[in-house]
């Protein structure tokens, strides 16, 4: 159980176009999905929380409006890289959490998304 | 703010090799701790957790203890394999803004030779 997936696995895009990633819980609702940045040899950074039903709320340095995150059921969650550079490209990968509440500590993660934008 | 310092890699070990990873946390309230393993081109698995002191997670032969007095939370494994190879991070989850957010460590980077 608690499988996530994302769509596409890899996307690549001309500077200045919109790409949007999907993220599924397959068998759980998730009320709340993560989504996160990762560089090439480095860590997770996050870039914002949403909850189903409510804006998105993003980290610090985070531009909300490049970056829009719908979470309109509990089972998906969107991702929307707006007027894509080259800068923005990266591997985006979501999480969701939301089993019974004795693990609502816990993320699940997709396989990520490998954007690159040329 | 909150802050994990996991141990740096990469670190290379023979097949059967034992194996430990370090990890400590900020003590901010009482985080559950996870760890999390990502093989190659992929996202992030969760490979074990544990939710109070003296907590032992553990899964496929990975362990380790909630050490709440050393606000460690140290991976081990007795007999690595090849199959083991990947990044593995720490993350301790506080919670806030009516969410459980996770503090990843920078991860370290295993590889297992025959």
């Amino acid at each position: 159980g608690a499988v996530v997936s994302q769509h596409p696995s890899r996307v690549i895009c001309k500077s200045g176009t919109s790409v949007k990633i999907e993220c599924r819980s397959l068998d759980f609702q998730a009320t709340t999905m993560f989504w996160y940045r990762q560089f090439p040899k480095q860590s997770l950074m996050l870039m914002a929380t949403s909850n189903e039903g409510s804006k998105a709320t993003y980290e610090q340095g985070v531009e909300k409006d490049k970056f829009l995150i719908n979470h309109a059921s509990l089972t998906l969650s969107t991702l929307t890289v707006t007027s894509a550079h080259p800068e923005d490209s990266s591997f985006y990968i979501c999480s969701a959490s939301g089993l019974p509440r004795a693990a609502a500590d816990t993320q699940y993660f997709g396989p990520g998304t490998r954007l690159t934008v040329l | 703010g909150d802050s994990v310092t996991q141990m740096e890699g990469p670190v290379t070990l023979s097949e059967e090799a034992f194996l430990t990873i370090n990890c400590t946390y900020t003590a901010t309230g009482y985080p559950s701790l996870f760890w999390y393993v990502q093989y190659p081109g992929e996202g992030l698995q969760l490979l074990l957790k544990a939710t109070k002191a003296d907590d032992k997670g553990s899964n496929k032969g990975f362990e380790a203890t909630y050490r709440k007095e050393t606000t460690s939370f140290h991976l081990e494994k007795g007999s690595v394999q090849v199959s083991d190879s990947a990044v593995y991070f720490c993350a301790p989850s506080y919670s806030g803004a009516g969410s459980y957010q996770l503090t990843f460590g920078k991860g370290t980077k295993l590889s297992v030779i025959p």
